[in-house]
């Protein structure tokens, strides 16, 4: 089965600007959590969501946000983007709930920030 | 706070040597979930095994061998014979019941060259 799929895969931005990624889960899968992976802070969790209402929330300031459409397709937004924010974004999918479940994760968005 | 440790940054070995990779972690709860997964260059993380904190069993699938001790808190990965196509980064996770959400360790990069 198709695994899930992240776009875009790279991407430039400049402070200020703000940006959309896009995650489609394994079918079937009803949770979506998403992930920020830099060198120096390591794999740290954004949020969860399940059945389009998120569940629960990492210690990100409120410029990331993220949404989940009725087929379980998920966005996340970073608003007013800063050098920091530069990163891979990871997406995972689970049947139920990250919490328990072996995660399925994509490839990742690469965001560069300057 | 939960709370993984991966203290080897790095590993480098031979083929077919065995080698080790050290998961430390903390948490409060009694119900929480461990978690092994695999980062090749590609980027997308695959999952490699969950152990729950009631089942202490220790598992091997094929090459790879897993020890969960609950008395040092520890779950460690060992890989025997080891092959260039183990070269990765491998996380260590832990989810507790009632966080719900995956804390990373730093990850341990293992380079296996031939």
């Amino acid at each position: 089965k198709a695994g899930v799929t992240q776009t875009p895969r790279y991407l430039i931005k400049t402070r200020g600007q703000q940006v959309t990624l896009s995650c489609s889960p394994i079918s079937g899968h009803r949770s979506v959590s998403w992930y920020q992976q830099t060198p120096g802070q390591g794999l740290q969790f954004l949020f969860e969501y399940f059945s389009e209402t998120q569940r629960n929330k990492g210690n990100f300031p409120g410029r990331f946000s993220g949404r989940q459409f009725s087929n379980s397709r998920s966005e996340m937004n970073v608003s007013t983007l800063e050098l920091g924010d530069s990163a891979l974004y990871l997406c995972a999918s689970s049947l139920w709930t990250a919490y328990t479940g072996e995660l399925f994760f994509g490839e990742g968005s690469r965001l560069t920030v300057l | 706070a939960q709370k993984v440790t991966q203290a080897q940054t790095e590993i480098s070995v031979v083929e077919k040597e065995d080698v080790t990779l050290d998961c430390v972690y903390e948490t409060r709860d009694t119900t929480y979930y461990l978690f092994w997964y695999k980062q090749p260059p590609s980027g997308e993380l695959v999952f490699l095994i969950r152990r729950n904190s009631f089942d202490e069993q220790n598992e091997i699938s094929g090459r790879y061998s897993w020890n969960f001790q609950k008395s040092t808190s520890s779950f460690n990965f060992t890989i025997t014979a080891s092959q260039v196509v183990d070269s990765a980064v491998y996380f260590c996770a832990l989810s507790e019941a009632r966080s719900n959400d995956m804390r990373f360790g730093a990850g341990t990069r293992l380079t296996v060259k031939p």
